[in-house]
């Protein structure tokens, strides 16, 4: 059965270093997303991206963050200056269609990241 | 705005026992309502979901949820747990037009004890 992958599953760096977690979403699916989980807190939706653009972007979502697929198979999130309160799970997920809201979203098994 | 509560953080049954995990959801649209459960070290795998069809809807693993718009809930129910169903379980609304973002609950932690 085809599944989201992450890489890497865990990551530790110094506040202010940039940080690119990396997923590799199910191979015929055309709408990707990122969403966040801080320990302790809910699941928060981060960023939609399809046909090369984002769709949709939450508050969280500010000029340090960036998205990009970079070849036919990669989805990247970029963390450009990382904070202390970016230490969280960041859970990548795609799905075949996405603006009716309908459709499942498959997730990947998470980047823990730890910023110190 | 839209939102997702979920009543119960932790919810412990002995193994053979009903499951009931409680969601209540707040919403302008009619929602899409989803189930999702993780079990440790994996990704979030969708249980069931609700898109305005039938309001008893089945899933994996002996799962079933009831939409009820009266109540604005949509509970998760299992007639009998098992070991493996130990794990956090996430109730999650969408709606359309929003770039297919999911809002998700707090999560309720099962734990099934033989």
């Amino acid at each position: 059965e085809p599944e989201v992958t992450q890489t890497p599953s865990h990551q530790v760096t110094q506040m202010g270093q940039e940080v690119i977690l990396r997923c590799v979403p199910i191979s015929n699916h055309l709408y990707f997303y990122w969403y966040r989980q801080i320990l302790g807190q809910k699941v928060e939706f981060l960023v939609s991206f399809y046909n090369n653009e984002i769709s949709e972007k939450s508050e969280i979502f500010d000029d340090q963050f960036s998205v990009e697929r970079p070849d036919g198979s990669n989805f990247t999130l970029k963390i450009r200056s990382t904070k202390l309160e970016d230490s969280a799970m960041y859970f990548c997920a795609s799905s075949s269609r996405g603006r009716e809201g309908q459709e499942t979203q498959y997730f990947g098994p998470g980047t823990r990241l730890l910023v110190l | 705005a839209q939102s997702v509560t979920q009543l119960d953080s932790h919810v412990s049954v002995s193994e053979g026992t009903p499951v009931l995990l409680r969601c209540n959801y707040s919403s302008s649209y009619s929602p899409s309502l989803f189930w999702y459960v993780q079990h440790p070290n994996k990704g979030l795998q969708l249980l069931l979901k609700y898109t305005s069809a039938a309001t008893l809807v089945k899933g994996i693993n002996g799962f079933e949820a009831e939409f009820k718009k009266s109540e604005t809930s949509f509970h998760l129910t299992k007639p009998s747990a098992h070991m493996s169903d130990a794990a956090e379980y996430f109730c999650v609304v969408s709606h359309p037009n929003q770039g297919g973002k999911l809002i998700f609950g707090q999560g309720t932690e099962l734990s099934v004890k033989p």
